[in-house]
């Protein structure tokens, strides 16, 4: 089945600094990958998303680049501000139905 | 956005009674919604898939008679958690598509923390 795992449980940063989130996947046949950001007590919200034949794509204040060839992908979010703290999972889409299989979730915490 | 409603937001049962949670899209109509549960500090399990007007399709591990998904109408899932005991206390989310939407286009509720005591 499908597998996604992160690097890093917690990541603790200071404000204004920049992030860098982490996921390794399995499945090398997904089609596209989805950033979540998980608030306590909320459902996800969507960050981002990136296609299999795109390595990089930039939204506002946020960047994921995809690396196919060691399954692996990042989310890098630009000054980071007190309202990024959350939980961030990364979410391999196997095609069809957004039928997500969530990785393990890394929580991000910033300090002032 | 499309929007989807979770009620209620919070429940507080006693064990072995039954409770139902409601997934709703409010403003597009839901062919596929998807059930998941999230234990603390863990992450998203997808628990089952439902279409409109058939029968839910569940994970290894999800017990179908315990966890019952009615997707009746368009806008409208539910989940029953049966006979629920303290272990099935837990963060219930479901996400809800449409039919011709992206892959990306998952809109997920607000979430439904279920308390059994």
């Amino acid at each position: 089945g499908e597998s996604v795992g992160l690097h890093l449980p917690t990541l603790s940063v200071q404000e204004g600094d920049n992030s860098i989130i982490n996921c390794a996947y399995s499945n090398s046949a997904s089609d596209y990958f989805i950033w979540y950001k998980q608030e306590s007590g909320k459902g996800p919200q969507f960050i981002i998303d990136i296609r299999s034949n795109m390595d990089k794509r930039q939204g506002q204040r946020v960047t994921v680049l995809l690396n196919k060839t060691v399954k692996h992908l990042s989310l890098q979010i630009a000054a980071t501000q007190p309202g990024d703290s959350a939980v961030y999972f990364c979410a391999p889409g196997p095609g069809g139905y957004n039928k997500l299989i969530f990785g393990a979730g890394t929580r991000l915490a910033v300090h002032p | 956005g499309a929007v989807v409603s979770q009620h209620p937001s919070w429940v507080i049962c006693k064990s072995g009674t039954s409770v139902k949670i409601e997934c709703r899209s409010l403003d597009f109509q839901a062919t596929t919604m998807f059930w998941y549960r999230q234990f603390p500090k863990q992450s998203l399990m997808l628990m089952a898939t439902s279409n409109e007007g058939s029968k839910a399709t569940y994970e290894q591990g999800v017990e179908k008679d315990k966890f019952l998904i009615n997707h009746a109408s368009l806008t409208l899932s539910t989940l029953t958690v049966t006979s629920a005991h303290p272990e099935d206390s837990s963060f219930y989310i479901c996400s809800a598509t449409f039919e011709g939407a992206t892959n990306t286009e998952a809109f997920f509720g607000q979430g439904t923390r279920l308390t059994v005591v």
